[in-house]
């Protein structure tokens, strides 16, 4: 089956570096997505990665190792309006997303 | 650019009655439309995979006679939640894909919160 593994929820300092990880097994690949969730509103996009490495933007970077099926999602400078959900999904060889439950940061002062 | 729309952004009904859910591509064409759900604090659930001018895929358990998909024209998707229940309160999710976008990415409505009593 397909299956896509990240923590239920991390707490952080504002300021500070936070790394949420995601982990996955699916019928093939078509690229990981990284997407920020606020509460009661629909994910936005941050990150998209196909190939092994590490993809910086800006505060948040992501990372992915196909051979491990592994995926990071790294935010620097922690800021208040950073506490939101945080969903990795993979794109299948179907091109379907596959959804993992999300990572509820919580940053505190 | 990529914006895509949801109307109405909260609804309220009786239990019962039948509610339609718009979802609109802006600023491009979307050959195809995601329905999803989510319940609170749960992941996004697909619902169906919707293409224009042809009918959509339903994903396992999710009753298409239920769920109404329409997605007549590259710039709109409908989905009518019919007979709904209590059960069904959920926050309804669309969004779309182009293919000019290089890697398959998809836009987000804002989301419509059924509340259904």
């Amino acid at each position: 089956g397909q299956n896509i593994d990240q923590p239920t929820e991390m707490t952080a300092t504002e300021g500070a570096i936070v790394q949420i990880n995601c982990t996955y097994q699916t019928s093939g690949f078509n690229g990981l997505f990284w997407y920020q969730q606020h509460a009661g509103e629909a994910p936005t996009f941050l990150s998209y990665n196909v190939l092994d490495g590490l993809e910086e933007k800006g505060r948040f970077s992501s990372f992915l190792s196909r051979s491990k099926g592994y995926s990071y999602l790294l935010l620097k400078e922690l800021q208040m309006k950073d506490s939101a959900s945080y969903l990795c999904a993979v794109m299948d060889s179907n091109y379907q997303l596959i959804w993992g439950a999300g990572t509820k940061l919580i940053i505190k002062p | 650019g990529a914006v895509v729309s949801q109307h109405p952004s909260w609804v309220i009904c009786k239990s019962g009655t039948s509610v339609k859910i718009e979802c609109r591509s802006l600023d491009f064409q979307a050959t195809t439309m995601f329905w999803y759900r989510q319940f609170p604090k749960q992941s996004l659930m697909l619902m169906a995979t919707s293409n224009e001018g042809s009918k959509a895929t339903y994903e396992q358990g999710v009753e298409k006679d239920k769920f109404l998909i329409n997605h007549a024209s590259l710039t709109l998707s409908t989905l009518t939640v019919t007979s709904a229940h209590p059960e069904d309160s959920s926050f309804y999710i669309c969004s779309a894909s182009s293919p000019a976008s290089g890697y398959n990415e998809q836009f987000f409505g804002p989301g419509t919160r059924l509340t259904v009593l």
